[in-house]
């Protein structure tokens, strides 16, 4: 079982609407989660972190977290094709963001 | 405030040679850290400095690749002979606090033939 289990997709959208990308994790001690998105060719970025169990609101983005169920969300409303990229959901076992473990990624496409 | 920098952003060497990746951190990030991705699967933990000391250096493939960062500033990984299966991008990253994530570099592309 790998460490982050991410749907590599593509998930696709249309534009507008919410895209809902998922990720589970094994290590029940993890403390803190990630989400980066990659552009092709492109380092990953940095959207948010979450630490708490609940949701985490930054403008059209939504972290979700279920230590509990070993989970992690990120929600986007409004998808534009902007947002057509990979996204990558990290955590840090350890809790002090030094020695991140990534997922392979979910490829997003918000069509038109 | 400049990013990250990597360089090179490409590399093609043949199985045997060496090759000396370099990272300029963000000016004032104490923590720098090397990735790799290679094809097909997820990015994964090198090793991570804390201004000139190695803090963790788990991910380190074999004893072919050293990584040094001589004061604090920059860094280099150096691969040395390289082989077919260290082919990759190669992902430098720096932070100041370690707690909030960290700004990634744009990579570069190892190909060894």
């Amino acid at each position: 079982q790998k460490e982050v289990e991410q749907n590599s997709g593509p998930l696709s959208v249309p534009e507008g609407a919410i895209a809902s990308l998922n990720c589970t994790y094994s290590d029940r001690g993890s403390q803190s989660f990630f989400w980066y998105r990659q552009y092709s060719g492109k380092s990953p970025e940095l959207i948010m972190f979450i630490y708490s169990n609940g949701d985490k609101e930054d403008g059209r983005f939504t972290a979700q977290l279920n230590k509990a169920s070993q989970y992690v969300s990120l929600l986007i409303r409004d998808s534009q094709p902007s947002d057509s990229a990979t996204y990558l959901c990290a955590l840090d076992p350890t809790g002090g963001g030094n020695k991140l473990t990534f997922g392979t990624g979910t490829q997003l496409k918000v069509e038109l | 405030e400049a990013g990250v920098t990597q360089f090179p952003s490409h590399s093609v060497i043949e199985k045997g040679q060496t090759v000396t990746l370099r990272c300029d951190p963000i000016s004032g990030h104490d923590n720098l850290y090397w990735y790799r991705r290679v094809m097909g699967k997820e990015i994964k933990f090198l090793l991570h400095f804390v201004k000139e000391s190695k803090q963790d250096e788990s991910g380190m493939p074999n004893n072919r690749f050293l990584a040094e960062r001589t004061g604090g500033t920059y860094s280099t990984l150096k691969v040395q002979p390289a082989e077919l299966e260290d082919s990759g991008v190669y992902f430098c990253a720096s932070s100041q606090d370690d707690s909030y994530g960290y700004t990634f570099g744009s990579g570069t592309r190892l190909t060894v033939v």
